[in-house]
């Protein structure tokens, strides 16, 4: 079962515009990462933000989190046609035998 | 620093024969996972590794699938028969730490295509 949910399954911008990515889920977590995957390749991590963190950045990536609302939100400022890629959020829930649970993820399509 | 590696990169098989993937995960990382990634979707975990030790292996089909870690290190993932349903990308992950609660780092995928 995929307890995060990404919004929307794909997007498509100009190298240059920002792109914002939202992540749902369902139970309690104790953090949520992002991670990217090229076109046949493994995925690469991103960024984790704790449950007790708010927000978090790197680089051109930020990443917002509203555990009241149980969601998560991603952006990538001044994209580039490299960011080209399918991103997913990925919870970690809570207790001794939690495990990474993946959303379906979203197709990012940064037009040069 | 040498990533996670693991072979074959691409394999096809006719249903009902056997197949093996191997993963050599970053050295020096304790925890090793198998996952399972179709098309469209995200990766779901099919067993966790803390050295040689499964620790979560709830989510393995056992009765064609299995794994070992021998010495804590190389893992082998093994399907027996293989099934048409099978086909999917087999990934494999490790992290420094025994929790979920670190970043995990793949490897590029085993592509199995079972015709």
């Amino acid at each position: 079962s995929q307890q995060g949910e990404e919004d929307p399954q794909a997007l498509s911008i100009q190298e240059g515009e920002n792109a914002t990515m939202n992540c749902s889920y369902k139970t309690s977590i104790n953090n949520l990462q992002w991670y990217r995957q090229n076109s046949g390749r493994g995925l690469v991590h991103l960024i984790l933000i704790r449950s007790n963190e708010r927000e978090k950045h790197s680089g051109r990536l930020r990443v917002t989190l509203d555990t009241s609302k149980k969601s998560s939100s991603l952006l990538i400022t001044a994209s580039r046609a490299a960011d080209t890629a399918s991103y997913f959020c990925a919870t970690d829930g809570i207790g001794a035998n939690s495990k990474l649970t993946f959303g379906k993820g979203i197709t990012l399509s940064v037009r040069p | 620093e040498a990533g996670v590696v693991q072979s074959p990169r691409y394999k096809i098989i006719e249903k009902k024969q056997p197949v093996a993937f191997w993963c050599n995960p970053i050295s020096g990382h304790n925890t090793l996972y198998w996952y399972l990634q179709n098309l469209g979707q995200g990766p779901e975990l099919l067993i966790r590794y803390e050295n040689e030790e499964a620790v979560d292996d709830s989510q393995l089909p056992k009765d064609r699938f299995s794994a070992e870690r021998l010495k804590g290190v190389d893992s082998t993932l093994k399907i027996q028969p293989a099934e048409l349903g099978d086909s999917a990308v087999y990934l494999c992950a490790s992290s420094p730490r025994g929790t979920d609660s670190y970043e995990q780092y793949f490897g590029p995928g085993t592509r199995l295509t079972v015709t």
